[in-house]
């Protein structure tokens, strides 16, 4: 079984360009998260989704950042514009339904955001 | 608020030794998750153990174990005989839960470099 799939692997963009984040779940998994991994900040939870609802966007860092999941497939984290200060590790991560593993994550390889 | 502290910032061991990984958490919920996860030189996070706040016993698994203690707020891991492929970051994380069903937003520690030498 497929885990879950992000793209691109690694992405180098210039300041003011708008940046798009793909993530697909695992198949069944209904909860989706994003999360930021930084050295100074470590890992961050961004936004999660429950059936392609956003469930709690509080660490979201400002406007430029806007997630959506138009169905249970598919994701995407967007930036815009972005700024150098967005250089980090993106993961996306999936759970299944409320279960005997629930809050179980699995997460992504990862998409490592540079911005010059 | 939930919090997460790993004071073992980074752990440099020789093979085969014995090296426990620290994890204190914080929370005000009676309900709660506590997980360990993997992160090698290769980036992905892989998970390694989730232990909810009503199951004390510890957990063997192989070289791994697992020691969660409620009385001290702690979720320590412990690798026997290490090896060089432990090398990585290891994040314990906390998920609070709630009445009705489980809060599903981690909260990680800043995480514990271990490095294995040969």
């Amino acid at each position: 079984d497929a885990g879950v799939i992000q793209s691109p692997r690694h992405e180098v963009t210039e300041m003011g360009q708008e940046v798009t984040l793909r993530c697909k779940p695992i198949s069944g998994h209904d909860y989706l998260f994003w999360y930021r991994q930084t050295m100074m900040r470590g890992l961050e939870l961004l936004i999660y989704f429950n059936n392609n609802v956003p469930i709690d966007d509080s660490g979201m860092p400002e406007d430029r950042f806007s997630a959506k999941m138009p169905n249970a497939s598919f994701s995407t984290l967007k930036i815009q514009p972005s700024e150098p200060r967005d250089s980090a590790v993106y993961f996306c991560a999936s759970s299944p339904p409320p279960s005997g593993r629930a809050n179980e994550q699995f997460f992504g390889p990862g998409t490592r955001l540079t911005v010059l | 608020a939930q919090k997460v502290t790993q004071a073992q910032t980074e752990i440099s061991v020789v093979e085969k030794e014995d090296v426990t990984l620290d994890c204190v958490y914080e929370t005000r919920d009676t309900t709660y998750y506590l997980f360990w996860y993997k992160q090698p030189p290769s980036g992905e996070l892989v998970f390694l153990i989730r232990r909810n706040s009503f199951d004390e016993q510890n957990e063997i698994s192989g070289r791994y174990s697992w020691n969660f203690q409620k009385s001290t707020s702690s979720f320590n891991f412990t690798i026997t005989a290490s090896q060089v492929v432990d090398s990585a970051v290891y994040f314990c994380a906390l998920s609070e839960g709630s009445s009705g069903g489980s809060n599903y937003k981690l909260t990680f520690g800043k995480g514990t470099l271990l490095t294995v030498n040969p």
